[in-house]
């Protein structure tokens, strides 16, 4: 089955820096690549996802790169603000049998300081 | 607000009992994914329905089951409660590859 590794398990920076977490995943027949930002407590939400016929989608601060053949994508935030302290989780996930069930990377937390 | 509801909220339980949570998906959608989020873990895949048969089984305990009913709304049943049961129970919808969240239900067994 699909393996997703994500790093780092935490990442630390100050206002006005970027992040960027990487992930890496085994499967190629995976073809979709969500991110998702869980603040304490709450609910996985959706912030950009990729799918394989592109390398690159940007949305305001926040860009997802695919390398296909290095099996590997990362989420880079720019211009980090303390709002975007939370974890996030990197998935991939491929049509088998009609069926889109992602495997999740273990999280980063991302702390930003003001 | 991602359109995906959930009840209730907050479930405390003690071992040995038996409960229900209920998804109800966003307008439209066919799929209800269910997961299990344990404190410091990652999200696990319990088990999908579309539109009210099984779909897919991921790491699902036999003492729990699921179903989806005529509306689309899901209930996600846990038996024989054990204290490593305690988590948030998230279910998320979908039509295709995208998935959208619910604000989950903190189970805590004790």
């Amino acid at each position: 089955g699909e393996n997703v590794e994500q790093h780092p398990s935490t990442l630390s920076v100050q206002e006005g820096d970027s992040a960027v977490i990487k992930c890496t995943y085994s499967d190629s027949a995976s073809n979709y690549f969500p991110w998702y930002k869980q603040e304490l407590g709450k609910r996985p939400q959706l912030i950009i996802d990729i799918r394989s016929n592109v390398g690159e989608k940007k949305d305001q601060r926040i860009a997802v790169t695919l390398n296909k053949t290095a099996k590997h994508f990362s989420l880079h935030i720019t211009e980090t603000q303390p709002e975007d302290s939370a974890v996030y989780f990197c998935a991939a996930s491929n049509p088998s049998g009609g069926s889109y069930i992602p495997t999740f990377g273990r999280g980063t937390s991302l702390i930003v300081h003001p | 607000d991602s359109g995906v509801t959930q009840t209730p909220k907050h479930l405390i339980t003690a071992t040995g009992q038996r409960v229900t949570l209920r998804c109800s998906p966003r307008s439209g959608d066919l799929s209800v994914y269910w997961y299990q989020q344990s404190l410091d873990q990652g999200l696990q895949f319990l088990i999908q329905y579309y539109n009210g048969e099984e779909r897919a089984k991921g790491n699902i305990l036999e003492r729990f089951s699921a179903q989806q009913f005529p509306d689309l709304h899901s209930e996600l049943n846990l038996s024989s409660l054990e204290l490593g049961d305690s988590a948030l129970y998230f279910c998320a919808s979908g039509n295709t590859d995208t998935q959208y969240f619910g604000p989950g239900t903190r189970l805590t067994v004790l």
